[in-house]
């Protein structure tokens, strides 16, 4: 049982290049979550999915995209990177309200 | 809204000894709080959830914590620590009413010497 798996786990990026971070979860789980995680500052929520086809914005979405076109997949997309978005990417997800939310093992993105 | 503070950054304990990591939440709705754990370079691995039940939640490798609705706690405790304890933790608080996100802390390292 895989749980969530997150690809690629690291990358390096130019300033303008765009790339895809792609999360798969195979526990039927309604909710998907994006967050990054920097030094100092926890773990933040840059985007979200309560169910197949929605999206949401959390607390840092800006420059980010995301898609749920399958309830299993999560993407989130950097249409144009800056280092500012030098980070640990980590998808998550969990069956609803109060509910344990399963981890990825990260993406260690680097933007140049 | 909800939110988290860790009191701590960083937490440095010696082998055998307590363990303390200090969490207070601020929460409009009755809450959930978590903690979990992760390992340098690893993802994050749940140790315990109190979701409005017994106050005293029991969780993985030893770990407990209590939940103290009058000072707005929930810290964190093991009585001996282990050098695999080494590791960075995260408070995290929800509320108990519809589809509420996931609030982290800005998380404790802890350090274990032998």
């Amino acid at each position: 049982n895989a749980g969530v798996t997150q690809t690629p786990k690291f990358r390096v990026l130019k300033t303008g290049q765009s790339m895809t971070l792609l999360c798969a979860q195979d526990m039927n789980h309604e909710y998907m979550y994006w967050y990054r995680q920097d030094p100092g500052m926890g773990l933040r929520l840059i985007h979200y999915s309560v169910g197949e086809g929605t999206t949401a914005k959390g607390e840092v979405p800006d420059g980010y995209n995301v898609s749920r076109l399958k309830k299993q997949n999560f993407l989130l997309g950097l249409e144009s990177a800056a280092p500012s978005q030098t980070s640990v990417y980590f998808c998550a997800s969990n069956q609803g309200m109060n509910t344990e939310a399963f981890f990825g093992q990260g993406t260690r993105l680097t933007v140049v | 809204a909800q939110s988290v503070t860790q009191l701590d950054s960083h937490v440095s304990v010696s082998e055998g000894t307590p363990v303390l990591l200090r969490c207070n939440y601020s929460s409009s709705y009755s809450p959930s709080l978590f903690w979990y754990v992760q390992h340098p370079n690893k993802g994050l691995q749940l140790l315990l959830k109190y979701t409005s039940a017994a106050t005293l939640v029991k969780g993985i490798n030893g770990f407990e914590a209590e939940f103290k609705k009058s000072e707005t706690s929930f810290h964190l405790t093991k009585p001996s620590a282990h050098m695999s304890d080494a590791a960075e933790y995260f408070c995290v608080v929800s509320a108990n009413t519809g589809f509420q996100k996931l609030v982290f802390g800005t998380g404790t390292r802890l350090l274990v010497s032998p």
